[in-house]
């Protein structure tokens, strides 16, 4: 079955880089998704990749996808106190005419001053 | 254009009572969906709408029933509410492109 798994907690100092990873075991997926949550707040996407890919740069965020070992990871750099907050890896699966995103349990990461 | 909206944000509820979660999209998604979201489990699928007039179970649907009246809305109902179902509940939608687009969740207490 689908299921997709996370580190749930990480805490890095301020400027340095934080590195959250996921692995996932639905080999169909076709995307691959980082979800963040601020406290209070619903899901924002913060990046995704198509699983042809093994890499994609937004500004300071680094994914990076092992499609053989189905591991994902995201790579924050200079990490900001802004950037503390919960982020969910998720798979997307298809089912039926649709599609259903299976996420992690989600990575509480801390950033310290 | 408010995206994807759940209301309430915060319930409390009595064990026995019963209540729905309404939510509604403006985007023009096929697609909806109810997750639930508990500490150290991430989000669980409750039921999805893969269009309008269709409905399916996800992970978690076992006292729960939910209704797709039409393109814009998927409502979520709990006919007989228990304290195992104190949770974060949310909404979302997406279409044809790859985002899944989220409400700002529903607090849901169980008491």
């Amino acid at each position: 079955g689908e299921d997709v798994e996370q580190s749930l907690f990480l805490s890095v100092r301020e400027g340095d880089s934080s590195v959250i990873n996921c692995t996932y075991t639905d080999s169909s997926s076709t995307y691959l998704y980082w979800y963040k949550q601020e406290p209070g707040a619903g899901l924002q996407l913060l990046t995704y990749i198509f699983s042809n890919m093994d890499m994609k740069q937004d500004q300071r965020l680094t994914v990076l996808l092992n499609k053989k070992d189905k591991h994902l990871s995201l790579r924050i750099a200079d990490t900001q106190t802004g950037d503390s907050a919960i982020y969910f890896c998720a798979e997307r699966s298809s089912m039926d005419s649709s599609y259903k995103l299976i996420f992690g349990s989600g990575t509480r990461l801390l950033v310290r001053p | 254009n408010a995206g994807v909206t759940q209301t309430p944000k915060f319930q409390v509820l009595k064990t026995g009572q019963s209540m729905t979660l309404q939510c509604a999209q403006d985007m023009n998604h096929n697609s909806m969906y109810w997750y639930r979201q508990d500490p150290g489990m991430g989000l669980r699928l409750i039921y999805y709408s893969a269009s309008e007039g269709t409905t399916d179970k996800g992970e978690v649907p076992n006292g729960y029933n939910v209704s797709r009246l039409n393109k814009r809305e998927f409502s979520l109902r709990l006919e007989s509410a228990a304290p195992s179902q104190t949770s974060v509940y949310f909404c979302a939608g997406q279409g044809t492109s790859t985002e899944a687009f989220f409400g700002q969740g529903t607090r849901l207490t169980v008491v």
